[in-house]
C-alpha cells in the first residue's frame, strides 16, 4: 500500500538557519504530493503541493520539489523564523483515490 | 475562506459513555474526514465520506461510527468509549472527489480524554 517517510524529529535550529526535512514515499501510478503545517493549538493546514513531476510547490518561503527517481519531497526553507516553530506533516494522494497518507509528523522548534 | 469547525476543543468523558463529536463545514464540500491523531503515529483515517449518507472504513474504523445526515454535518459517534480512544480528533473536507489534488481543509480538532 501507500506509505509516507520523514525524518523524526524533533528540528530544533536557531533562527535564520536553514531547514531541510526529508520526505519519502512508496505509491504507485503518479501520487499528488502535499505538505501540512500544524501549528500550536490548531489543526492542519496545506503549506504546499505538487501534482507532478519536477514540479516544484512554494509558499512562505518554503520549497519542495517532486522528485520521481528518487520518490521524495523534502521541504526547505533558507532562513527559519520563530513563527515557523509548527509540526510538518508529508502526504500523498493518488489518482482518483480522495484519501490522503500522511507521515508521522516532524516538530520544528526555532529558537531565538 | 472555508471553514471547518469541531463542536468541542476539550472533552472530558468516563469510560463506556457514547460519546458523539460534530464538525460542520461551510463551503459545500462533497468529501469529510474524520482522523485521530497521536504522538508518534501521525494522523490516521478513522471514516471518510463523499456523500451524504454515503460512508468508507478508513485504516482504524474499529469502535467508532460516523453519521452524514446533511451534506455540511459529519458525526464520529464512540458507542462506548475506552481510554485507549483518548487522542485529538480532527474533522476535515475537501471538494471533490474525482480530482488527484485533493486538499483537504481541516477543523482546530477536538482533544478527548477518557478516563
Amino acid at each position: 500500500g501507500d506509505s509516507v517517510t520523514q525524518m523524526e524529529g524533533p528540528v530544533t535550529l536557531s533562527e535564520e538557519a536553514f531547514l531541510t526535512i526529508n520526505c519519502t514515499y512508496t505509491a504507485t501510478g503518479y501520487p499528488s504530493l502535499f505538505w501540512y503545517v500544524q501549528y500550536p493549538g490548531e489543526g492542519l493546514q496545506l503549506l504546499l503541493k505538487a501534482t507532478k513531476a519536477d514540479d516544484k510547490g512554494s509558499n512562505k518561503g518554503f520549497e519542495a520539489t517532486y522528485r520521481k527517481e528518487t520518490t521524495s519531497f523534502h521541504l526547505e526553507k533558507g532562513s527559519v523564523q520563530v513563527s515557523d516553530s509548527a509540526v510538518y506533516f508529508c502526504a500523498l494522494s493518488r489518482g482518483s483515490n480522495y484519501k490522503l497518507t500522511f507521515g508521522k509528523g516532524t516538530l520544528l522548534t526555532v529558537n531565538p | 475562506d472555508v471553514k471547518v469547525t469541531q463542536s468541542s476543543r476539550y472533552l472530558v468523558k468516563r469510560t463506556g459513555e457514547k460519546v458523539f463529536l460534530e464538525c460542520v463545514q461551510d463551503m459545500d464540500h462533497e468529501n469529510m474526514f474524520w482522523y485521530r491523531q497521536d504522538p508518534g503515529l501521525g494522523l490516521r483515517l478513522i471514516y471518510f465520506s463523499y456523500d451524504v449518507k454515503m460512508k468508507e472504513k478508513g485504516d482504524i474504523p474499529e469502535g467508532y461510527s460516523v453519521s452524514r445526515e446533511k451534506k455540511e454535518r459529519f458525526s464520529l459517534i464512540l458507542e462506548s468509549a475506552s481510554t485507549n480512544q483518548t487522542s485529538m480528533y480532527l474533522c476535515a473536507s475537501s471538494l471533490d472527489s474525482r480530482s488527484s489534488y485533493n486538499e483537504q481543509f481541516f477543523g482546530p480538532g477536538t482533544r478527548l480524554t477518557v478516563l
